[in-house]
C-alpha cells in the first residue's frame, strides 16, 4: 500500500492569486496524477506527473493553468494558478502501486481550495 | 472511449435492508473495475476491485460487487446496510490494455441510510 500526505488539506485564496498543494507519498511510486473534484461532481485526472520530465495534461487542462513538478518518485506539487472562483474543487493526489499480480490507485485526503 | 455510468444521484435505504448502487461501463477492451467511498471532508477510501476470475468480489466493511459481462455492470452490494454506510460512493474504470493507468470515474451516488 502506499500512505499519501497532501497539504494543505484546505484554504481560502483571493482570486487572482496561486496556490501550491504538495503531495507526499511514503514510498517510491512510478505512477503519480493529479485529480480534480468540482462541487457535487466526481473526479476528473487533470494531468499525470512524470518524473524527470513535463507532465501529461488531460483535454482541458493546460501548463499554464495546473503547472506540476514531479522532483522524485515521492513527491509532487500542483499549483493551481491565476485563480478565479471557479477553481473552487478538491484537488486529489492520486498513485499507482505495483502490487504482486496487478496494480492499485491510491489517493490522498485531498485539498478543499475555495477561492473567493 | 471509457466511461462509467451511475444512472442513480442518491440510494435510500433503511437499516438493515440489503443496498445496491449501480454502476455500468464501456471500455474497448477488457474492464478493470474499481468502487471507492468518499466520506466527508475525506479522501477516496478503496472499497474493492476486479480484474479477473470470480464474477463476486467481496471488499471493505461487507461490501461486495457483482461483475456482469453481458450487460457491463458492476453493481454495489451490501446484505444489511447501516447507518455508517451512508457516504458518497464511486465507480471507475481502466482498460487493461491501458498503458496509462488512468482511471475514469462515474458520477457518484450518495447512499443515506436511515436508522
Amino acid at each position: 500500500s502506499a500512505v499519501i500526505s497532501q497539504k494543505p488539506s484546505r484554504d481560502i485564496c483571493q482570486r487572482g492569486t496561486s496556490l501550491t498543494i504538495q503531495c507526499q507519498v511514503d514510498s517510491q511510486v512510478t505512477m503519480m496524477f493529479w485529480y480534480r473534484q468540482q462541487p457535487g461532481q466526481s473526479l476528473t485526472l487533470i494531468a499525470t506527473a512524470n518524473q524527470g520530465s513535463e507532465a501529461t495534461y488531460e483535454s482541458g487542462f493546460v501548463i499554464d493553468k495546473f503547472p506540476i513538478s514531479r522532483p522524485n518518485l515521492t513527491f509532487s506539487t500542483l499549483t493551481v494558478s491565476n485563480m478565479s472562483p471557479e477553481d473552487s474543487s478538491i484537488y486529489l493526489c492520486s498513485v499507482e502501486v505495483r502490487l504482486e499480480l496487478n496494480t492499485e490507485a491510491f489517493f490522498g485526503q485531498g485539498t478543499r481550495l475555495t477561492v473567493v | 472511449a471509457q466511461s462509467v455510468a451511475q444512472p442513480e444521484d442518491q440510494v435510500n435505504v433503511a437499516e438493515g435492508n440489503p443496498l445496491t448502487v449501480k454502476c455500468t461501463y464501456s471500455v474497448s477492451g477488457n474492464p478493470y473495475l474499481f468502487w471507492y467511498v468518499q466520506y466527508p471532508n475525506r479522501g477516496l477510501q478503496f472499497l474493492l476491485k476486479y480484474i479477473t476470475g470470480d464474477n463476486l468480489v467481496k471488499g471493505s466493511y461487507g461490501f461486495e460487487a457483482e461483475f456482469n459481462k453481458s450487460q457491463t455492470s458492476f453493481h454495489l452490494k451490501k446484505p444489511s446496510a447501516l447507518v455508517s454506510d451512508s457516504a458518497l460512493y464511486f465507480c471507475a474504470v481502466r482498460d487493461l490494455m491501458d498503458s496509462s493507468y488512468k482511471l475514469i470515474f462515474g458520477s457518484g451516488t450518495r447512499l443515506l441510510v436511515r436508522p
